[in-house]
């Protein structure tokens, strides 16, 4: 199989502060990996397309110096949420590609982060 | 740009009942379609995919989905729902290979009435 996870699963921080998420892919390597957010009762949008080695395109609407990513080895990518903010609490998915194929995305479990 | 637009956002389903659930894209290269379902608190899981082989897909559970170039449409079916299908069900699209970014509908949630 092809086994994403996700860390932590759940984080509730303090409003100003930053809240790292970590995307790993357990069995495969990975060289392109994908950020979704999901607010409650909505839709997955994705926020950004992460490779490996070099800078995250992000979608338009996305704050770039908010949600910062990092994809540092062919198995894992961190999204920081940088001074979260109430509005910043959501559902956080990431999804892997296996490195050089064009295979369907595997999705981790998710990250529920809750800024009060 | 590629766009998907699900049918009705909540749909309620007595068990043993035909499930159906309506999907329509728009892509301007030939799309890869997907359907995921989603339990409370979880991720995504892949019910079956289309990647322009058979137009009807079989996938996991039961479920089975058809493609129409003509109608644009992935629709969604299962002949009898149980009660293990109550949750979120999400089409989404992807242009160019079946990896590339994934464009979500807005999700319909299916309730199973015993």
């Amino acid at each position: 199989g092809a086994v994403v996870s996700q860390h932590p699963s759940w984080v509730i921080c303090k409003s100003g502060t930053s809240v790292k998420i970590e995307c790993r892919s357990l069995d495969f390597q990975a060289t392109t990996m994908f950020w979704y957010r999901q607010f409650p009762k909505q839709s997955l949008m994705l926020m950004a397309t992460s490779n490996e080695g070099s800078k995250a395109t992000y979608e338009q609407g996305v704050e770039k110096d908010k949600f910062l990513i990092n994809h540092a080895s062919l198995t894992l990518s961190t999204l920081t949420v940088t001074s979260a903010h109430p509005e910043d609490s959501s559902f956080y998915i990431c999804s892997a590609r296996r490195a050089r194929t064009q295979e369907t995305q595997y999705f981790g479990p998710g990250t529920r982060l809750l800024v009060l | 740009a590629q766009s998907v637009t699900q049918l009705g956002s909540h749909v309620s389903v007595s068990e043993g009942a035909l499930v159906l659930l309506r999907c329509n894209y728009s892509s301007s290269v030939p799309p890869y379609l997907f359907w995921y379902v989603q339990y409370p608190n979880q991720g995504l899981q892949l019910l079956l995919k289309y990647t322009s082989a058979a137009t009807l897909v079989k996938g996991i559970n039961g479920f089975e989905a058809e493609f129409k170039k003509s109608e644009t449409s992935f629709h969604l079916t299962k002949p009898s729902a149980h009660m293990s299908d109550a949750a979120e069900y999400f089409c989404a699209v992807s242009a160019g290979a079946a990896g590339n970014k994934l464009t979500f509908g807005g999700g319909t949630r299916v309730l199973v009435k015993p």
